[in-house]
């Protein structure tokens, strides 16, 4: 399995600013995923980050509001912008396996709270 | 859109104890998996399923998929006080390969009880 970090860890935030979340991977994988796990809750899909092109996004979430870059096969960010406490949450990026069949790995999450 | 129904939503155990929670859908998955996550974590992948009717252990855990492709369980034996923390279910509707896209359960808090 692929060895994915995050940075920052967590962070607390303004609101009506932006933060953006990072994720490594240490080796190239062609899929990445950017999900969102409010408090106590499960995870939903935000995005998914597409290399050399625009993110595909889950109904309930637009680009204005989480945009996204991929510039490689390791690397991706995602932004939470304008901030409100709404946002407080987990974020997390995830990858596919490299083989076929395999499935999806993530990483430790990032934890936003927004005052 | 795809729901699943994980349950139970938590359990109080003591430790030795085995354990089974289970998820069911109204649509027909192509892969299961189930995901642990302890406090300040991502979840990590525990099994993963990926035919109808396959049963797979993992040491002390073992997870089945259901053979109408709309339900799974996993049971753990002999519960240890590492175990505890959020189980989470998940299906995929895609028969392997890229474009996974993961519905997941909302979770079973397990609390083990040394």
């Amino acid at each position: 399995s692929a060895v994915i970090s995050q940075k920052p860890s967590r962070d607390i935030c303004q609101r009506g600013t932006s933060l953006t979340i990072q994720c490594q991977v240490d080796s190239q994988v062609t899929m990445m995923f950017w999900y969102r796990q409010q408090p106590g809750q499960s995870l939903t899909l935000i995005a998914t980050a597409n290399q050399g092109s625009e993110a595909t996004y889950e109904s309930g979430f637009v680009i204005d509001k989480f945009p996204i870059s991929r510039p490689n096969l390791t690397f991706s960010t995602l932004t939470v912008s304008n901030m409100s406490p709404e946002d407080s949450s987990i974020y997390l990026c995830s990858v596919e396996g490299i083989q076929v069949g395999e499935t999806q790995y993530f990483g430790p999450g990032t934890r936003l709270l927004v005052l | 859109g795809q729901q699943l129904n994980q349950s139970p939503q938590s359990m109080f155990i003591q430790e030795g104890e085995d354990v089974s929670m289970n998820c069911t859908s109204s649509s027909i998955f192509n892969t299961w998996l189930w995901y642990k996550q302890e406090p300040g974590e991502g979840p990590v992948l525990l099994i993963a399923l990926y035919k109808a009717g396959e049963l797979t252990s993992n040491g002390r855990l073992t997870a089945q998929f259901g053979i109408t492709r709309k339900d799974s369980f996993l049971n753990i034996s002999a519960s240890i006080p590492s175990d505890v923390g959020i189980y989470f279910c998940a299906g995929d509707f895609n028969s392997g390969g890229s474009n996974y896209k993961l519905t997941f359960g909302k979770g079973t808090l397990l609390t083990v009880n040394p």
